[in-house]
């Protein structure tokens, strides 16, 4: 079964910093982008980046590019998030998903997984 | 970057067709993306490249482009259908993006 399982809820402090874990299982971890995605309460999606399992290339959102830490273990088909300088803003349910394709053009985020609560 | 823009709410009655609009300036050169959120639920794809949907997901679930404009249908529409709705898209370098979401609510 293809599956994306994340690590449990943390809480953190303000000024503190979090990693979240994302384990792939029932597909070949290398050849799918790994997205992370974030919610806070009541709000909507918001894309935070990605990173390439296969050559550990990253790319993020502006928002969070001097905070935000993208990283991989293929060995074990887990990737990381870490946040820095956490603040309240940062409570949230975050999210990592697989990016798919067909037929060589990108086909949307498939997989999901069930997402983590972060509370700051 | 560039952004999406969603009506925040739409309501429709059952057996009724819902239609959820998505405009974005870059939406007639990148595709669009359509997901479902449940409350406490992940998002679920329903609709990648403007019009395609993945196995598994009701024929009463379509996405039809104009423009810079992109249409989520739903024909038909069922009680369980009641969810948040984003839309999504991405420049060529990369950076994805999602519409604020629109609230479906079946009266």
């Amino acid at each position: 079964q293809v599956q994306l399982v994340q690590s449990g809820a943390e809480l953190r402090k303000p000024g503190a910093s979090v990693k979240v874990s994302c384990k792939g299982a029932g597909y070949t971890f290398p050849d799918y982008n790994i997205h992370w995605v974030r919610q806070a309460p009541g709000q909507g999606l918001e894309w935070m980046g990605w990173i390439d399992p296969n050559t550990g290339s990253t790319n993020s959102a502006q928002n969070f590019q001097d905070r935000f830490t993208m990283t991989r273990d293929t060995s074990i088909t887990t990737a990381y998030m870490e946040l820095n300088r956490l603040t309240s803003d940062d409570t949230a349910v975050y999210f990592c998903a697989r990016l798919t394709y067909y037929a060589n053009s990108r086909g949307g985020f498939d997989i999901w997984g069930q997402g983590t609560l972060v509370t700051v | 970057s560039f952004e999406l823009t969603q009506p925040p709410s739409v309501s429709v009655s059952p057996g009724q067709t819902a239609r959820i609009t998505c405009s974005g300036d870059t939406l007639p050169k990148q595709y669009a993306y359509w997901y479902q959120q449940k409350p406490g639920q992940a998002p679920v794809l329903l609709i990648y490249k403007d019009t395609e949907r993945p196995s598994g997901i009701p024929e009463r679930f379509s996405g039809s482009s104009s423009g810079t404009t992109v249409t989520l249908t739903i024909s038909g529409v069922q009680a369980e259908d009641e969810a948040d709705f984003y839309c999504q898209s991405a420049d060529s370098s990369g950076t994805w993006v999602f519409g604020g979401g629109t609230k479906l609510t079946v009266l």
